[in-house]
C-alpha cells in the first residue's frame, strides 16, 4: 500500500515557541491531505483539510492562525503549531489519499507526539 | 452529515475467544466504511474497508466485517483472539472523497 511518512515522531518544545510537523506521501501524489488531533484515549478529531496549492480548510473551532497548514507540493504538507502552549500537547496525525485507490482509502502517518513544557 | 457510533469503549476477551467490535454508522449517501487499528503512540493501520462491493469484507490478521445496510452496521469480528490483537480499534465512514469521520474507538484487551 501507499506510504505516508510523518516527521518528527515526537517533539518537546517550550511554551511560546513554534513547531513544524511534516507529512509526506512517499510513493504517490496526494492532492489532499488531512490533519487530525488525538487526545489521550480519545478518537481522532479532524483539524483541517490541506489542499495542494490552495488554502487549507479548517474545521469549526480550529484556530487557523495557530495551526498553520501549508501544502506546497503534491507530496508534502506541513502543520506548524505557532506559539505553542501546554494545552496544545497532543498526538497529531496526518493522512492522505492515493488517487489510485479511487479516493476511498486514507493512509496515515505514524503520528507526532507534541509535548509543550 | 456522517457519523459513527462504536458500542463499548473497552472490550475484553480471552485468548482464543471470538472478537466482536460493534460499529453503527449514519450516512445520507452510500457510505465507505473502514476499520483501523492503532497501537500505542503509532498511526493507524487499515484492517479492512467496505466500498460497495461484497458486503462481507475480509481484512488482515484474520479480521472480517459485514456491511448490513438494514441495520446500518459494520461490526468487526475475528474468530480467535490473539494476544497481539490488543490495541485500539476505530471504525470510520466517508462518502468517497470526504475526510474520514471516526468513531470514539474501542480498546480491545486480550486475556491470557
Amino acid at each position: 500500500g501507499a506510504v505516508v511518512s510523518q516527521h518528527p515522531s515526537w517533539v518537546i518544545c517550550k511554551s511560546g515557541t513554534s513547531v513544524k510537523i511534516e507529512c509526506r506521501s512517499l510513493d504517490f501524489q496526494a492532492t489532499t491531505m488531512f490533519w487530525y488531533r488525538q487526545f489521550p484515549k480519545q478518537s481522532l478529531m479532524l483539524m483541517a483539510t490541506s489542499n495542494e496549492g490552495s488554502k487549507a480548510t479548517y474545521e469549526q473551532g480550529v484556530e487557523k492562525d495557530k495551526f498553520l497548514i501549508n501544502h506546497a507540493s503534491l507530496t508534502l504538507s506541513t502543520l506548524t503549531v505557532t506559539s505553542a502552549h501546554p494545552e496544545d500537547s497532543s498526538f497529531y496525525i496526518c493522512s492522505a489519499r492515493d488517487p489510485a485507490s479511487l479516493n476511498t482509502e486514507a493512509f496515515f502517518g505514524q503520528g507526532t507526539r507534541l509535548t509543550v513544557v | 452529515a456522517q457519523s459513527v457510533t462504536q458500542l463499548g469503549s473497552h472490550v475484553s476477551v480471552s485468548e482464543g475467544a471470538l472478537v466482536l467490535l460493534r460499529c453503527n454508522y449514519s450516512s445520507s449517501v452510500p457510505p465507505y466504511l473502514f476499520w483501523y487499528v492503532q497501537y500505542p503512540n503509532q498511526g493507524l493501520q487499515l484492517l479492512l474497508k467496505y466500498t460497495s462491493a461484497a458486503t462481507l469484507v475480509k481484512g488482515i490478521n484474520g479480521f472480517e466485517a459485514e456491511f448490513k445496510k438494514s441495520e446500518t452496521s459494520f461490526h468487526l469480528t475475528k474468530p480467535s483472539a490473539h494476544m497481539s490483537d490488543a490495541a485500539e480499534y476505530f471504525c470510520a465512514v466517508s462518502s468517497g472523497n470526504t475526510p474520514l469521520v471516526f468513531g470514539k474507538g474501542t480498546r480491545l484487551s486480550v486475556i491470557a
